[in-house]
């Protein structure tokens, strides 16, 4: 079974711009989640999805939003970009995502904002 | 709330020797705990898992973790160290509340493993 995909795997872009990333599951998983890695905050929630619905959203502003297609692939898009975007970007898909269910990564997408 | 600190950022061990990576908890309620491997330019990969089963849990490349519900812990060890385990070490604990499957990171270890 293939794993999570995450495309594309690095970008950059300039202050100002937006972007958007797409993740697409391990096949039947219906939850996809999204995270942020950067070397000062480390690694932080962004959002959920389920079913095509949001479920939980981290602390970050709403430059930052989400949504999932009825095949469970789910796009992140930042709006406005600033230099403090520069992230790897995380995606990773859980059969329903339940607490304590193991959730897949993907390999990331790697976003520098110059 | 939830949260989980990994002691000691860097960590130096010799090919071979005892792998020891610190993991402390803070929950209200008793916690799904894991243990994620990041190689560079990769994603997470899933070592292992605690979900209230045993408090002795065994993974993936010979690592184990042990629960110890009175010291809020549940550190990472690996008898002898391999040159392939050099990568940084994640704990996690699963936030708690709603229908919710958000984890909530350490800041990580960074392994080295020398020859």
């Amino acid at each position: 079974k293939a794993g999570v995909t995450q495309t594309p795997r690095y970008l950059i872009k300039t202050r100002g711009q937006q972007v958007t990333l797409s993740c697409s599951p391990i096949s039947g998983h219906r939850s996809v989640s999204w995270y942020q890695q950067t070397p000062g905050q480390g690694l932080q929630f962004l959002f959920e999805y389920f079913s095509e619905t949001q479920r939980n959203k981290g602390n970050f502003p709403g430059r930052f939003s989400g949504r999932q297609f009825s095949n469970s692939r789910s796009e992140m898009n930042v709006s406005t970009l600033e230099l403090g975007d520069s992230a790897l970007y995380l995606c990773a898909s859980s059969l329903v995502g339940g607490r304590g269910e193991t959730q897949y990564f993907g390999p990331g997408t790697r976003l520098l904002v110059l | 709330a939830q949260s989980v600190t990994q002691l000691g950022s860097h960590v130096s061990v010799s090919e071979g020797a005892l792998v020891l990576l610190r993991c402390n908890y803070s929950s209200s309620v008793p916690p799904y705990l894991f243990w994620y491997v990041q190689y560079p330019n990769q994603g997470l990969q899933l070592l292992l898992k605690y979900t209230s089963a045993a408090t002795l849990v065994k993974g993936i490349n010979g690592f184990e973790a042990e629960f110890k519900k009175s010291e809020t812990s549940f550190h990472l060890t690996k008898p002898s160290a391999h040159m392939s385990d050099a990568a940084e070490y994640f704990c996690a604990v699963s936030e708690t509340g709603g229908a919710t499957n958000k984890l909530i990171f350490g800041t990580g270890t960074l392994l080295a493993v020398q020859p």
